[in-house]
């Protein structure tokens, strides 16, 4: 069975200040894909990055950066300089890669909020 | 392009009545799924439909809730004498069928069964 644990359910920080946001995964699969995605307070899910299982190299794009650790079962969310738009609820999620079959687990979310 | 199509976007009911949800998926995401989110929680799946297989319902909470997809292509949740705690919003969200693609959700339809 698949499961994402986000430990952090509420996260403050004040503008500027970097947060780095967790995700712990467990999978019996060897193949497999992680995801983040943002709620904002307007309510509408947002894709914002794909890992699979097989490529652990970090990636950074703007102020968000996310690292990839298969030893500690890890796809851990950095935001640095945070900014008040940043403020949503952040989903991890892990989905299987068999084929013709793609469910999605999902993490309980942690509520970041950014302050001015 | 069009992204996923959810109505209606409120929906306020009575307890004990019938209701149906609606999701319009992005044209040829044969991948679709239905996910319940409560005040404040997480996503709760409830049912994943992928292409001509067999959906997974293992995520309904009860069989008061039930989900059809006609072609292929729209799909309707129905939920059956709803009860109070049914009151969530209820996200769809699609994908292409290869494996790791990222959904794409729609705006949710937000239920209160007075």
């Amino acid at each position: 069975a698949q499961k994402v644990t986000q430990a952090q359910t509420e996260i403050s920080v004040v503008e500027k200040e970097d947060v780095t946001l967790d995700c712990v995964y467990e999978t019996r699969d060897t193949t497999y894909y992680l995801f983040w995605y943002k709620q904002p307070p307007s309510g509408e899910l947002v894709f914002l990055i794909r890992r699979n299982s097989f490529d652990e190299q970090n990636e950074i794009s703007g102020r968000y950066s996310w690292n990839f650790q298969k030893s500690t079962s890890s796809f851990n969310f950095t935001i640095t300089a945070s900014q008040v738009v940043d403020s949503a609820v952040y989903f991890c999620a892990l989905s299987e890669a068999r084929r013709g079959y793609q469910k999605v687990t999902f993490g309980i979310g942690t509520k970041l909020q950014v302050i001015p | 392009g069009a992204g996923v199509s959810q109505s209606p976007s409120n929906k306020v009911t009575e307890k004990g009545k019938d209701v149906e949800l609606r999701c319009d998926p992005i044209s040829g995401h044969t991948a679709l799924y239905w996910y319940r989110q409560s005040l404040g929680q997480g996503l709760e799946f409830l049912i994943y439909f992928q292409g001509n297989s067999a959906p997974d319902k293992s995520g309904l909470p009860s069989d008061r809730f039930s989900a059809e997809r006609t072609g292929g292509s729209v799909s309707t949740l129905t939920i059956q004498r709803t009860q109070q705690e049914d009151s969530a919003v209820y996200l769809c969200a699609s994908s292409l069928a290869q494996g790791g693609q990222p959904q794409h959700f729609g705006d949710g339809t937000r239920l209160s069964i007075l």
